[in-house]
C-alpha cells in the first residue's frame, strides 16, 4: 500500500509567486492534515479536512493561503502571494475514518520544503 | 491552549549509550501522548503512543510513561545505535471529540549517535 505522498519535495520561488502544494493521502482515509515547521520550531498545525469538507482551520496563518480537498481525495495548499515567513517544511498527513474513540494514527508524507527568497 | 515543551538538542550519543529526551506537556483535558521520529529524508513516523496515565509505550527499544502527575512523557532508550540517528518529536492530540486528532508538536530534538 502506498503511503502519503507529497508534491514537490522542495520549491524555491521568489517572493510574491504563487506555489502549489499537493498531497496524496492514503487510499480510504477520510482525515487529512496539513501541518507546517518553520525554521527548525516545532511542527505546528494549519488544517483538517474529513473526506472534501474543512474541519478545522484554526491553524492558517492568513488569507494568502488556500487548502482544497477535490472529491475527498488529493489536496492542494496554495499560497498567493508567496512571503519570506512562508519559508519552511510543509508536511502532510492522513488517518482513517471519523467515528469511535480515536485518535487514529495520522501517517505522514516527506514533507515539501518551500524557500522564499 | 495546549503545548509540548522538549528539552533542547542536539544530543549526541556514542553508541549503546543511554538516551533520555524530556518532554511535559500543558493540555485541558486528557490527552493522548506520542513520540514521533523522523529519519533523514523521510516523512515522520509514530514511535510509540500513551493514551492514558500511567501506561507506557514502547517500540524498537525505546520506552515513555505517561505521568500525569509531572505531565511528562520522557522518552527513554538503553542502549542507542547509531541507526537511531534521527530528530524526535514528542506531541499530543485532545481526547475530547472536538479536535479529532489535531496534533500539538514540540520542537523536535536531533539525535545524532556515533560509532
Amino acid at each position: 500500500e502506498a503511503g502519503v505522498t507529497q508534491f514537490p519535495s522542495h520549491s524555491v520561488i521568489e517572493k510574491g509567486q504563487t506555489v502549489t502544494l499537493r498531497c496524496d493521502p492514503i487510499s480510504g482515509h477520510d482525515n487529512l492534515y496539513w501541518y507546517r515547521r518553520v525554521m527548525g520550531k516545532e511542527i505546528k498545525f494549519l488544517l483538517h479536512f474529513v473526506k472534501e469538507s474543512k474541519q478545522d482551520e484554526s491553524g492558517m496563518p492568513n488569507n494568502r493561503f488556500l487548502a482544497e480537498r477535490t472529491g475527498g481525495t488529493y489536496s492542494t495548499l496554495k499560497v498567493q502571494p508567496a512571503e519570506l515567513e512562508d519559508s519552511g517544511v510543509y508536511f502532510c498527513a492522513s488517518s482513517q475514518a471519523v467515528g469511535g474513540q480515536g485518535p487514529y494514527e495520522q501517517y505522514f508524507g516527506p514533507g515539501t520544503r518551500l524557500t522564499v527568497t | 491552549g495546549n503545548s509540548v515543551t522538549q528539552m533542547e538538542g542536539p544530543v549526541t550519543l556514542s553508541e549503546e549509550a543511554f538516551l533520555t529526551i524530556n518532554c511535559t506537556y500543558t493540555a485541558t483535558g486528557y490527552p493522548s501522548l506520542f513520540w514521533y521520529v523522523q529519519y533523514p529524508g523521510e516523512g515522520l513516523q509514530l514511535l510509540l503512543k500513551a493514551t492514558k496515565a500511567d501506561d507506557k509505550g514502547s517500540n524498537k527499544g525505546f520506552e515513555a510513561t505517561y505521568r500525569k502527575e509531572t505531565t511528562s512523557f520522557h522518552l527513554e532508550k538503553g542502549s542507542v545505535q547509531v541507526s537511531d540517528s534521527a530528530v524526535y518529536f514528542c506531541a499530543l492530540s485532545d481526547r475530547d471529540g472536538t479536535s479529532y486528532g489535531k496534533l500539538t508538536f514540540g520542537q523536535g530534538t536531533i539525535l545524532t549517535v556515533h560509532p
